[in-house]
């Protein structure tokens, strides 16, 4: 166990809907990363959020936001789903902004 | 920009066989290198880490050492077991800055008794 948490831990949902992850830190770690892992891309780095910035962006979809609340949670929002956007969903945290990642269980989301 | 580049397997070996797993970089600046582990159904685990050259990261009788002038960081175990079965992924993040973890495509092991 990571202490890294995610809710839900799957997420059935149609085509052209909303979503929202939760994520969960470690204790004391101010930094949360969004990772997207499917069969195609394999695993894609998304954003990061240090203390309630956004520090780093990778190849995250318009459709897709993120933020991190001042309790340090985080929360992935995902608009307007396609087929494609189903996928394993990874949180990780870290102490600082370059220190190691720490990964959740990830949140499993299908999209019909 | 950054890449890692590894063997994709499936890798099958009977048990108490050594294993070596291939892990090459393209990466700017300094980067740490790292091997994650993903048992079916979980998450990722970090492994094992090194920061800088010449360093060996070692866990759980896996070793791996970063080498600059190959650009590898390959991994190894004397004797597997069958509860090594799992995806193993090598990643890299850039120094000097935040950014995420560039992963390889993993590769699957499957270790047969």
């Amino acid at each position: 166990d990571s202490g890294v948490t995610q809710t839900p831990k799957h997420l059935i949902t149609a085509t052209g809907q909303r979503v929202t992850l939760r994520c969960s830190p470690r204790s004391g770690d101010l930094s949360v990363y969004w990772y997207q892992q499917s069969l195609d891309q394999g695993l894609q780095f998304l954003i990061q959020y240090y203390n309630g910035e956004e520090r780093a962006k990778g190849n995250i979809l318009e459709r897709f936001s993120a933020q991190q609340f001042p309790d340090l949670h985080s929360e992935l929002n995902l608009s307007s789903l396609e087929l494609g956007d189903s996928a394993l969903y990874f949180c990780a945290s870290s102490v600082s902004r370059v220190g190691t990642q720490y990964f959740g269980p990830g949140t499993r989301l299908l999209v019909l | 920009g950054n890449s890692v580049t590894q063997m994709e397997g499936p890798v099958t070996l009977s048990e108490e066989a050594f294993l070596t797993i291939n892990c090459t970089y393209t990466a700017t600046g300094y980067p740490s290198l790292f091997w994650y582990v993903q048992y079916p159904g979980e998450g990722l685990q970090l492994l094992l880490k090194a920061t800088k050259a010449d360093d060996k990261g070692s866990n759980k009788g896996f070793e791996a050492t970063y080498r600059k002038e190959t650009t590898s960081f390959h991994l190894e175990k004397g004797s597997v077991q069958v509860s090594d079965s799992a995806v193993y992924f090598c990643a890299l993040t850039s120094g000097g800055g935040a950014d995420g973890l560039t992963f390889g495509k993993g590769t699957h092991l499957i270790i047969q008794p």
